[in-house]
């Protein structure tokens, strides 16, 4: 069983450019939840993709989008990027939408912004 | 708003020393409640969590909480703690019948270190 993977692991970007995070599910699972985690914080939830659609949203502006393929992979962007943007981003997958699905966690990818 | 607070933000314990960890939630309807870990250089995993029935949940590891719903609280206890329990751990809520249940608030997490 392949856990969850994303990628890149780490990364470095300037203020007002855009990035794209990848993350793939574990297998049989078919939802995704991305988390931002600043340092010393808990992880915020960004939004949730259930069968390649949005499925649940935190409080983060329009500039975070996402998207889910049909083998339930999945892809979050960010554009104009602020220095507040610098984060660890987790990407969690779960089999069944909603919370009270046991998620599993990928490493990360480690953002920043320049 | 619903928040999830953890009392204490770091830990030192010497091995074979009990353990409990605080969380409170503010949300005053139903919830699902969970801590995660996450050892040095791995990824988050379930430690264990409640949704119903019985409020004293057992995990992995030794590990259990009890969720007392008069406190709002869902502390994490270990009798016994391990040099290998040193991690991170967090407590997450799930309101459920919120309006954006497919969401998990997460405390601050706190950053337990066992000596041997």
């Amino acid at each position: 069983e392949t856990g969850v993977t994303q990628s890149p692991t780490h990364l470095i970007k300037t203020r007002g450019q855009q990035v794209t995070l990848r993350c793939s599910s574990q297998s049989g699972h078919n939802t995704v939840s991305w988390y931002q985690q600043a340092l010393g914080q808990g992880p915020q939830f960004i939004f949730q993709y259930y069968r390649e659609e949005e499925n649940g949203r935190g409080n983060f502006p329009p500039r975070f989008s996402g998207l889910q393929f049909p083998n339930y992979s999945s892809e979050l962007n960010v554009n104009a990027l602020e220095l507040d943007d610098s984060a660890l981003y987790l990407c969690a997958s779960s089999f069944g939408q909603g919370a009270s699905y046991e998620q599993y966690f990928g490493p990360g990818t480690r953002l920043t912004v320049t | 708003a619903q928040s999830v607070s953890q009392h204490n933000h770091h830990v030192i314990l010497s091995e074979a020393a009990s353990l409990e960890l605080g969380c409170n939630y503010s949300y005053g309807g139903t919830v699902n409640l969970f801590w995660y870990v996450q050892y040095p250089g791995q990824h988050l995993q379930l430690l264990l969590k409640y949704f119903s029935g019985d409020p004293l949940v057992k995990g992995i590891k030794g590990f259990e909480a009890e969720f007392i719903k008069s406190k709002f609280s869902f502390n994490l206890r270990k009798p016994s703690v391990q040099w290998s329990d040193t991690a991170e751990y967090f407590c997450a809520v799930n309101a459920r019948n919120a309006g954006n249940n497919r969401k998990l608030i997460w405390g601050l997490g706190t950053s337990l270190a066992v000596n041997p």
